[in-house]
């Protein structure tokens, strides 16, 4: 059971560059969110897509864009990487946006470094 | 606005100790509630959830009640093992049908042997 899949599992940058962090999940769920993980704050938002076709900002979204790619996709890019976007992401799905209760399920994360 | 506070790690407890992670929250309408636990290298992972006042969300031998009148879900177990070492996120969905789900800064625990 894969659920949801997140590559690369670690990943230096220098300041400046680009690149794409990759999420795929199996679940046939309708919604993909983005979230950045740092010490003593928890995890922060920073995009979602509530179906296919949409995407919206969430609480931490500068410096960072998403593609809904199909149903299953939901990337996440930095266009140009700063130290301050050094953290842990975890992307995660659930079935519906809106629903009372409904669970989250996440990948294992991203370590990104940017030096 | 919407919050979740959780008490300062990391908490260290021997094998068998009873435990308490304490969460108190504000947030608009009535909102669910929920603890996420991520083990080492992992993501997270839903452990319980509750969503109303005086539910009881239990699994693995965790428990959390809802408690609307003190605004909070604390989490406790009667008995941890090493296997329990892992990072605790208290987390909610606000009750105005907010998509967030707003996370707690997250509670160490350490458990040994």
């Amino acid at each position: 059971n894969a659920g949801v899949t997140q590559t690369p599992k670690f990943q230096v940058l220098k300041t400046g560059q680009s690149m794409t962090l990759q999420c795929a999940q199996d679940m046939n769920h309708n919604s993909m969110y983005w979230y950045r993980q740092d010490p003593g704050m928890g995890l922060r938002l920073i995009y979602y897509s509530a179906s296919e076709g949409t995407t919206d900002k969430g609480e931490v979204p500068n410096g960072y864009n998403v593609s809904r790619l199909n149903k299953r996709e939901f990337s996440l890019r930095l266009e140009s990487a700063a130290p301050s976007q050094t953290s842990v992401y975890f992307c995660a799905s659930s079935e519906l946006l809106h629903q009372m209760g409904t669970e989250a399920f996440f990948g294992q994360g991203t370590r990104l470094t940017v030096v | 606005g919407n919050s979740v506070t959780q008490m300062e790690g990391p908490v260290t407890l021997s094998e068998e100790a009873f435990l308490t992670i304490n969460c108190t929250y504000t947030a608009t309408g009535y909102p669910s509630l929920f603890w996420y636990v991520q083990y080492p290298g992992e993501g997270l992972q839903l452990l319980l959830k509750a969503t109303k006042a005086d539910d009881k969300g239990s699994n693995k031998g965790f428990e959390a009640t809802y408690r609307k009148e003190t605004t909070s879900f604390h989490l406790e177990k009667g008995s941890v093992q090493v296997s329990d070492s892992a990072v605790y996120f208290c987390a909610l969905i606000p009750g105005d049908s907010s998509y967030k789900l707003i996370f707690g800064s997250g509670t160490r625990l350490l458990v040994r042997p």
